[in-house]
């Protein structure tokens, strides 16, 4: 049963436009969100983060949103440079920031210069 | 910032035989040391959670057998794929939580494994 899913496997934007990538989950009980960056053969590195609590946050070009009752988040990244083409993992957690995470499978994002 | 260092970043090795893995958190102490596995264009799934002086609890459908866990200091995880098989071939990562605000957990850079 995949708790966490992110139904598109890639994405492709040109440079200076915005990405949306989405990520929906099924278990409720979720109470804080990640979203990971990951370079072939190399470990994720973290984004962004969203409590339950919160419907948004936003760091620099990267924001989050989140609708509970939808039980669907989004990440956006305005404006998307090359460079952040990466696989972009979505991911959940029960009970806080330091208790295990369920990943989604990623969506590879290019972003074209 | 917290970093997790894993290695090896790679290995090839026979059908038959043992691959230890070892992530070592520097600057913090890592309690808990989660572990993941990676298959090509699947999620990351976690695999078991080690914690420093007690037994690691797996997910259902891993071998406690076949992948062992040692946590046995506070800044030293590993993982020992023993009699290895070409199916174990995967992309294996560990992560550490941190108690570093926003980033919460901290990921090792990777290994992948190879048996051939």
């Amino acid at each position: 049963d995949q708790q966490v899913k992110q139904n598109s496997p890639s994405l492709s934007v040109q440079e200076g436009r915005i990405s949306i990538l989405n990520c929906d989950y099924t278990n409720s009980m979720f109470d804080y969100f990640l979203w990971y960056k990951k370079y072939p053969a190399e470990g994720p590195t973290f984004l962004i983060s969203i409590s339950s609590i919160k419907d948004k946050n936003e760091d620099g070009r990267f924001t989050v949103f989140l609708n509970k009752s939808a039980k669907h988040l989004s990440l956006h990244i305005v404006p998307s440079q090359p460079g952040d083409s990466a696989v972009y993992f979505c991911a959940a957690s029960v009970g806080g920031s330091n208790y295990k995470l369920t990943f989604g499978k990623g969506t590879l994002l290019t972003v074209n210069p | 910032g917290a970093v997790v260092s894993q290695h090896p970043s790679r290995v090839i090795c026979k059908s038959g035989t043992s691959v230890k893995i070892e992530c070592r958190s520097l600057d913090f102490q890592a309690t808990t040391m989660f572990w993941y596995r990676q298959f090509p264009k699947q999620s990351l799934m976690l695999m078991a959670t080690s914690n420093e002086g007690s037994k690691a609890t797996y997910e259902q459908g891993v071998e406690k057998d076949k992948f062992l866990i040692n946590h046995a200091s506070l800044t030293l995880s590993t993982l020992t794929v023993t009699s290895a098989h070409p199916e174990d071939s995967s992309f294996y990562i560990c992560s550490a939580p941190t108690r570093e605000g926003r980033y919460g957990y901290t990921f090792g850079s990777g290994t992948r494994l190879t048996v051939v």
